[in-house]
């Protein structure tokens, strides 16, 4: 069974700063890794999708990586803003069957 | 065993016909969400409600996509006309807020999903 983590649980960092999140992944044989934000009581915002064959993707101030080999995945945010404190969730999306597996999120909070 | 439910759980249609897809939300809860996931744009938000009221839909396409929520019990979505761009598989997924809380992951549980192949 896909076992998906991320860590940290919780970062608070001040506004301006480049910021890492992490995303590990216990079998790597998944067909893509999509990285989302939830804000308090919304639903899941899609950010950046990485299909398996892909080493990364970016949108704006946001990169994504993937590394299947060694299954992990990191978000970078760099120049940090307010609007950026949500909830970061990675989801890998596994070759058999249409199941998703999430991971535990990651609490960020940008002080200004 | 409370579990989110869909109707129906695959659907073949023909391009320009009217698609209604069906959701039943856990007894109790007050958040329903109604996600799409394709292949290449994976999993995205179409919209959500909360006390049947919707809040946001703005990863819906307008101009043929509605939501409902006649009841508590029921949640809707509608396509019409289909096209074949909107095959795809469409989660509802349900949660419970408290006032000032927020709908964490792990309670929001996903339906099994819809199937639906536009022709």
């Amino acid at each position: 069974k896909q076992e998906v983590t991320q860590i940290p649980a919780a970062l608070s960092v001040p506004e301006g700063e480049n910021l890492v999140l992490n995303c590990s992944f216990t079998d790597s044989a998944i067909y893509n890794l999509q990285w989302f934000r939830q804000d308090p009581g919304k639903g899941l915002t899609s950010l950046l999708l990485i299909q398996s064959s892909q080493r990364e993707q970016t949108s704006g101030r946001l990169n994504a990586s993937l590394d299947k080999s060694s299954g992990r995945s990191t978000l970078y945010i760099a120049a940090s803003q307010p609007g950026d404190s949500a909830t970061y969730l990675c989801a890998v999306r596994v070759r058999t069957g249409n199941q998703f597996y999430f991971g535990t999120g990651t609490s960020l909070t940008v002080i200004p | 065993d409370a579990r989110v439910t869909q109707t129906p759980r695959h659907k073949v249609t023909e391009m320009g016909q009217e698609v209604t897809m069906r959701c039943q939300p856990i007894l109790g809860h007050n958040t329903v969400f109604w996600y799409r996931q394709t292949m290449m744009q994976g999993l995205e938000l179409l919209a959500y409600f909360r006390n049947r009221a919707p809040l946001d839909d703005s990863g819906m396409p307008k101009d043929r996509f509605s939501a409902e929520m006649p009841d508590a019990t029921l949640a809707t979505l509608k396509i019409q006309p289909s096209e074949p761009r909107d095959s795809a598989v469409y989660f509802c997924a349900s949660g419970l807020v408290r006032d000032g809380g927020a709908v964490l992951l792990n309670e929001q549980f996903f339906g099994p999903g819809t199937r639906l192949t536009v022709l």
